[in-house]
């Protein structure tokens, strides 16, 4: 069975800096995706970026980029120039090649300090 | 038009009432998904509709009941609730099913409370 980890309950940043959010998965397949999710306070649930396993190249979107270390099956997201937009839960989540369900992580609720 | 729209924004029901959460998506995507989310916990998957047909069931009571009336289109029934379900219930829709690297595009959840 696959497994998400978030050691990170809790972080906080001053804005303008950069923060790191980990994130370790656990299978023995080799296809599959990763996912960040953010999950502002009271607000939906929105994709931040996502990687395909079978890709070296680390996704980048803005001021977000991960660091996808597949032999370590770790998936961290850093975020550079922090906003107080940033603020929010942050759900790390896999998916297997051709299946539909997410596992997701148990989350990391960044704070963003001015 | 990426959204994905939910009513009620929030619901308080007796464990005898009946109500219905409705979800809607215009971006012509054939799958939608119900998930329930505890404070603090990532989302966890109930249904998923594939096509307008129930594709995936994750063993969820009966007291929930989904329906999905066309394309557009995610009603969840419910009935006899107990107050352990009380939660957000977040819809999600995608362009496919079995698309893992599909994006799913979630709703901003109904928010229930069962006394």
């Amino acid at each position: 069975a696959q497994t998400v980890t978030q050691s990170q309950p809790e972080m906080s940043v001053q804005e303008a800096e950069t923060v790191t959010l980990s994130c370790t998965y656990d299978t023995s397949e080799s296809n599959y995706y990763l996912f960040w999710y953010k999950q502002p306070p009271s607000r939906q649930m929105i994709l931040v970026i996502r990687q395909e396993a079978y890709k070296q190249q680390n996704a980048t979107e803005n001021r977000f980029s991960v660091n996808f270390q597949k032999a370590a099956k770790s998936f961290s997201l850093k975020i550079s120039d922090s906003q107080l937009g940033d603020t929010a839960m942050y759900f790390c989540a896999f998916a297997l090649s051709g299946t539909y369900k997410y596992i997701f992580g148990t989350g990391t609720r960044l704070k963003v300090l001015a | 038009d990426t959204e994905v729209t939910q009513t009620p924004k929030h619901l308080v029901m007796g464990m005898t009432n009946k109500k219905s959460l409705k979800c809607e998506q215009h971006m012509g995507h054939r799958a939608m998904y119900w998930y329930k989310q505890k404070a603090k916990k990532p989302p966890e998957l109930m249904f998923v509709y594939s096509y307008e047909k129930l594709s995936i069931n994750e063993s969820v009571p009966s007291r929930f009941s989904p329906e999905c009336p066309n394309s557009s289109l995610l009603n969840l029934h419910l009935h006899a609730l107990q107050p352990e379900d009380s939660a957000l219930y977040l819809c999600a829709s995608s362009q496919v099913v079995s698309a893992s690297w599909e994006t799913q595009y979630f709703g901003p959840g109904t928010r229930l409370l069962v006394l």
